[in-house]
């Protein structure tokens, strides 16, 4: 959705170092998904926010959603090989329609 | 449980046939949707249901049609299939809009229309 932007598109990270994430929305957000889709697959539910400031962490990965709530990022933290994938964000709508950005390919060397 | 189910996985078409993916989840979940990905667009939505009976356009409806007869089943009939629908294909369905846990994706369906 043109509405949705990630950056960057992609990324290459060596293994133990960090990488963030950023999703911008141009309209309100009502909720913010982040997913992870390793290739061939179908999506795995990350986290979830709603609230402007609300922050969620999981294991290494933590998703922030900033005040006015158009922007949200996701930061993995000392990356490994398993976090490797396409991360997707996407808005929930204010008609509870669901839509994704174009999603950020992340490769982890060793 | 099984979550929910997409066949086929994989599908070849020629131009102009037509056929009808299958979406089915026990979950007893409302909301179900079907979307489309390709290489740099991320997923976009073409056909959504709220409930049994009840069904809207996404982004991308034209060329395919969808029904909900019942809460499980929710197929997505291609009409008259163009290269333009060489895609993934996901199904996805949700208890309620917006809830935490989020949307439940299928593995997909991979359709080359030649």
């Amino acid at each position: 959705s043109q509405e949705l932007e990630q950056s960057p598109q992609s990324l290459i990270v060596q293994e133990g170092k960090n990488l963030t994430i950023n999703c911008t929305s141009s309209k309100t957000l009502y909720g913010l998904y982040w997913y992870k889709q390793k290739y061939g697959e179908g999506l795995i539910f990350l986290m979830m926010l709603q609230k402007g400031g609300e922050e969620k962490s999981h294991e290494k990965i933590t998703a922030k959603l900033d005040e006015k709530k158009q922007q949200s990022s996701l930061h993995i933290t000392a990356s490994q090989p398993s976090h490797a994938g396409i991360y997707l964000c996407g808005a929930l709508r204010v008609d509870y329609k669901l839509s994704f950005g174009a999603g950020t390919t992340v490769t982890v060397r060793a | 449980n099984a979550g929910v189910t997409q066949t086929p996985k994989f599908q070849v078409l020629k131009t102009g046939q037509s056929m009808t993916l299958q979406c089915a989840q026990d979950m007893n979940h409302e909301y179900m949707s079907w979307y489309r990905q390709d290489p740099g667009m991320g997923l976009r939505l073409i056909h959504y249901s709220v409930g049994a009976g009840i069904t809207d356009q996404g982004e991308v409806p034209n060329g395919y049609n969808v029904s909900r007869s019942t809460t499980e089943d929710f197929p997505l009939r291609l009409l008259s299939a163009a290269p333009s629908q060489t895609s993934v294909y996901f199904c996805a369905s949700s208890f309620q809009t917006g809830i935490e846990g989020g949307y439940t994706f299928g593995s997909g369906t991979r359709l080359t229309v030649v």
